[in-house]
């Protein structure tokens, strides 16, 4: 079955820019998204299709897609952006990584 | 207000069925595919089924196949996951989520549910 690899962690310091990988067999030819999940709540969607944003999600997010990877880059991060990130993609079925914590330092 | 309700979460013994359902408000049920997603406590997400706008096409996780029946009736926009013979890997929290793009199944979720609990435990 297909799988999407994450880190499990990723630390950044306020104000500098996080970067948040996903890797998967020809990931590059695929379509892929990204939720951001709190503790204690449920999954928001923050990137769809690589690289658009749903509206009321802030520009410091954006996405990139290149070779077997897709990458999750938050700009200017803020302390309310600690959270688990997942990235999601479909072959035959869907499938998510395993989810990255960012801890905001 | 765009509004998914998940309930029928509890504690089930290994082996017994249990039925969750999902309650949809606020946009047009019967034009979107709507999954179901589940997460182990303290674990990553899990997709698990998912059910065309009409219910005529359905997908599931290998791990579900046989057991879980998705379906929906969208003349009460709700959602269903009949799950038979569960077991302890079966307990998470369940989260109905709709796809994003209306008359498609495969693409990203828009909208989530509060999750509803359930626990397989003798």
């Amino acid at each position: 079955s297909y799988k999407l690899t994450q880190p499990s962690s990723v630390a950044v310091s306020p104000g500098q820019t996080a970067r948040i990988t996903c890797s998967g067999d020809n990931l590059g030819n695929k379509y892929a998204c990204w939720y951001q999940q709190k503790p204690g709540q449920s999954p928001v969607l923050v990137i769809y299709q690589d690289t658009k944003r749903p509206s009321g999600i802030p520009e410091r997010f954006s996405g990139s897609n290149s070779g077997n990877t897709v990458t999750l880059t938050i700009s200017g991060t803020q302390d309310v952006d600690e959270a688990d990130y997942y990235c999601q993609t479909w072959d035959n079925t869907a499938v998510f990584g395993g989810g990255t914590k960012l801890t905001v330092l | 207000q765009v509004h998914l309700v998940e309930s029928g979460g509890g504690v089930v013994q290994p082996g017994r069925s249990l039925t969750l359902s999902c309650a949809a408000s606020g946009f047009n049920f019967n034009s979107f595919a709507i999954n179901w997603v589940r997460q182990t406590p303290g674990k990553g997400l899990e997709w698990v089924a998912v059910i065309s706008l009409d219910g005529s096409k359905k997908f599931y996780t290998d791990s579900v196949k046989g057991r879980f029946t998705i379906s929906r009736d969208n003349a009460k926009n709700t959602l269903y996951l009949q799950m038979n013979s569960l077991g302890a890997e079966d307990t998470a929290v369940y989260y109905c989520a709709r796809v994003s793009v209306m008359n498609a199944v495969w693409n990203a979720l828009d909208v989530w549910g509060q999750g509803t609990i359930v626990t397989v435990s003798s």
